[in-house]
């Protein structure tokens, strides 16, 4: 069965440092795959897409890479900050248009 | 532009119940899916509809339905209630099943 794991569920790292969150699937044959990043109480936001053909996204202090040779997607934030602790979430969209997500990543910067 | 509203926010029901859950996209957006979001099983995929059809659907049971209306206004109606329904259900809409979708508040839905 198609399958999504987002493998911390919880990362705690201190602030300035990179924040790494994996995201790997398996059955599954995404045409992109998203990341999401959501607030307690409130829902998701859209951060970045990416294709399947394509290999690294960037956008401000975010970096996404997609390998669908691995099945693996890294979400990376540079130079964190507290107001980056959130749980982050990677979704998965086939051609087919269904959509899939991860069970999240709750992230938090220590000052 | 007004974001993604949700009616209500919170919502108490006892079992065998059923509720009915509001969504106003975002103007011009006529893709509206629905997901139940729950500490067990993550984020979900209920159903989505375009232009008034419903375009695809996750595994839920048949008690969980939906419509649209022609302002691309979606509505969700949960039937006979279990507790296991306990749930914030979310919606979002994008353009036309663009890849961008923008999600709502929520509607907590707590069922005694």
């Amino acid at each position: 069965s198609q399958k999504i794991e987002q493998n911390s569920e919880a990362l705690n790292i201190q602030e300035g440092k990179t924040a790494t969150l994996t995201c790997n699937y398996t059955n599954y044959s995404p045409a992109y795959l998203q990341w999401y990043r959501q607030d307690p109480g409130r829902g998701p936001v859209f951060l970045l897409l990416i294709r399947e053909n394509e290999k690294e996204k960037r956008k401000e202090r975010l970096k996404v890479t997609f390998d669908t040779t691995l099945k693996q997607s890294l979400f990376h934030i540079t130079a964190s900050q507290p107001a980056d602790s959130a749980t982050y979430l990677c979704a998965l969209r086939s051609s087919a248009s269904k959509i899939i997500f991860g069970s999240g990543t709750r992230l938090s910067i220590r000052p | 532009k007004a974001g993604v509203t949700q009616t209500p926010r919170y919502l108490i029901k006892t079992r065998g119940q059923q509720v009915t859950l509001s969504c106003s996209p975002i103007s011009g957006h006529r893709s509206v899916s629905w997901y139940q979001q729950t500490p067990g099983q993550g984020l979900q995929f209920l159903f989505e509809y375009f232009s008034e059809t419903q375009r695809n659907k996750g595994n839920f049971p048949g008690r969980f339905s939906g419509r649209q209306f022609s302002n691309s206004r979606s509505e969700m109606n949960v039937s006979t209630l279990e507790l296991g329904d306990s749930a914030l259900y979310l919606c979002a809409s994008s353009l036309g099943g663009a890849e961008t979708q923008y999600f709502g508040p929520g509607t907590r839905l707590l069922v005694l």
